[in-house]
């Protein structure tokens, strides 16, 4: 599982409210990501890094936004969930650097917006 | 990146071997193929990679024409356990190694 870990792996919100999912590496790989994925539906990326502070969006950003303090950490905040918002979420890391597509997934997190 | 397009579903017996088959006409001169398995409630996982010709280990073959245009997963002798959902993917070079992922093709394997 190259040492990913997300949190929480479930959880129930309200509309309206600010939630924070993060993802935690062990390895200080450079590249990270999140994706959503919808019943029926590949995996979309919301948002990537490539270092610390270095941030980029990916095909469906609006509504989200994410933060890398350190290289360990990426944490991706719905700053007001609404219920389409209601996917399963997943954190992603790239071993390899540029050249190489091999990416390892953690175990994802459940997010209901009621 | 290049759109890519696989079938939906695909059924097999165990032990047979299972190729699917994912098309992607515009794919650019440095755009790579990759396979991904994903099983119910958890991430995708890596299967294999190419760029040209044929690429084998220990799970998959990948066998890619020279005009690149396709591609072929091949799964040799599948068990019940590689019933998942399989996704191909067109990836460029840069651009943090983007992945887009389509719909994929849910295999089922049965006794």
């Amino acid at each position: 599982d190259a040492g990913i870990t997300q949190s929480p792996r479930h959880k129930v919100t309200e509309t309206g409210t600010p939630v924070t999912l993060r993802c935690h590496q062990t390895e200080n790989h450079r590249y990270m990501y999140w994706y959503r994925q919808d019943p029926g539906h590949g995996l979309r990326l919301i948002h990537y890094s490539y270092g610390v502070k270095d941030t980029d969006k990916g095909e469906v950003s609006d509504g989200y936004s994410v933060s890398r303090s350190k290289t360990e950490d990426f944490l991706l905040t719905l700053e007001s969930a609404t219920s389409s918002q209601t996917s399963v979420y997943f954190c992603a890391i790239s071993t390899n650097g540029a050249g190489s597509y091999e990416q390892y997934f953690g175990p994802g997190t459940r997010l209901t917006v009621t | 990146l290049a759109k890519t397009t696989q079938p939906i579903s695909m059924d097999s017996y165990e032990g047979q071997e299972v190729n699917i088959t994912c098309s992607h006409n515009n794919i650019a001169t440095n755009d790579y193929i990759t396979w991904y398995q994903q099983f119910p409630s958890q991430g995708p996982r890596f299967i294999i990679q190419g760029y040209k010709t044929k690429v084998t280990n220990e799970v998959a073959s990948l066998f890619i024409p020279a005009d690149r245009k396709s591609s072929t997963l091949s799964l040799p002798r599948v068990s019940l356990s590689d019933t998942a959902v399989y996704y191909c993917l067109v990836v460029g070079t840069g651009g943090g190694n983007k992945l887009t992922f389509g719909t994929g093709t849910q295999l089922k394997v049965e006794l």
